[in-house]
């Protein structure tokens, strides 16, 4: 079983939808939470963390987590092109700060 | 954020020859480097965490004598794939993290595209 799952897409939106993207995760013990945006090529660049139940919100993006159900997500309101990306759902073991297992990742296209 | 410099962005060598990438923590000192590797169309994955000044710890599967990492500085991270096959093509990406509480955020280098031919 991995341990960071993700629906690898692609997921298509046309712009200015809301894009949502889920995770979940098998540990327990996993305490951190994070989201990442891939561009082909490029390494990648933190948008959201998250470590309490709830939501988070930060500009268009609203990470959610639901540690009962080991469930993360992460919404994108009014998606633009430039949102066009694979989008990594990490988690860190609260020991274990900085060491992140990603999931598979998913792939989102944004149509004008 | 915090700056995390990796070099060279891209590297192409031959068959059996080896490689260093570098990692720098350009505006603070990283007492934690992690280093991973990433495959076409595959996610993130952790071979192996560089404390400064002690030796660095490897995931399962990834062979310590093959990549061999140091971690002298609190600055610098090094990681050299020796022997390189073209099987050890990839993109090989550091983060660096300054913090030991469980929510310290790590800051990724731009990554390193290593072809072996």
């Amino acid at each position: 079983q991995k341990e960071v799952e993700q629906n690898s897409g692609p997921l298509s939106v046309p712009e200015g939808a809301i894009a949502s993207l889920n995770c979940t995760y098998s540990d327990r013990g996993s305490q951190s939470f994070f989201w990442y945006r891939q561009y082909s090529g490029k390494s990648p660049e933190l948008i959201m963390s998250i470590y309490s139940n709830g939501d988070k919100e930060d500009g268009r993006f609203t990470a959610q987590l639901n540690k009962a159900s080991q469930y993360v997500s992460l919404l994108i309101r009014d998606s633009q092109p430039s949102d066009s990306a694979t989008y990594l759902c990490a988690e860190s073991r609260g020991t274990s700060y900085g060491k992140l297992t990603f999931g598979q990742g998913t792939i989102l296209t944004v149509h004008p | 954020g915090a700056v995390v410099s990796q070099h060279p962005s891209w590297v192409i060598c031959k068959s059996g020859t080896s490689v260093k990438i570098e990692c720098r923590s350009l505006d603070f000192q990283a007492t934690t480097m992690f280093w991973y590797r990433q495959f076409p169309k595959q996610s993130l994955m952790l071979m192996a965490t560089s404390n400064e000044g002690s030796k660095a710890t490897y995931e399962q599967g990834v062979e310590k004598d093959k990549f061999l990492i140091n971690h002298a500085s609190l600055t610098l991270s090094t990681l050299t794939v020796t022997s390189a096959h073209p099987e050890d093509s990839s993109f090989y990406i550091c983060s660096a993290s300054s913090g030991q509480e469980s929510n310290t955020e790590a800051f990724f280098g731009q990554g390193t595209r290593l072809t072996v031919v």
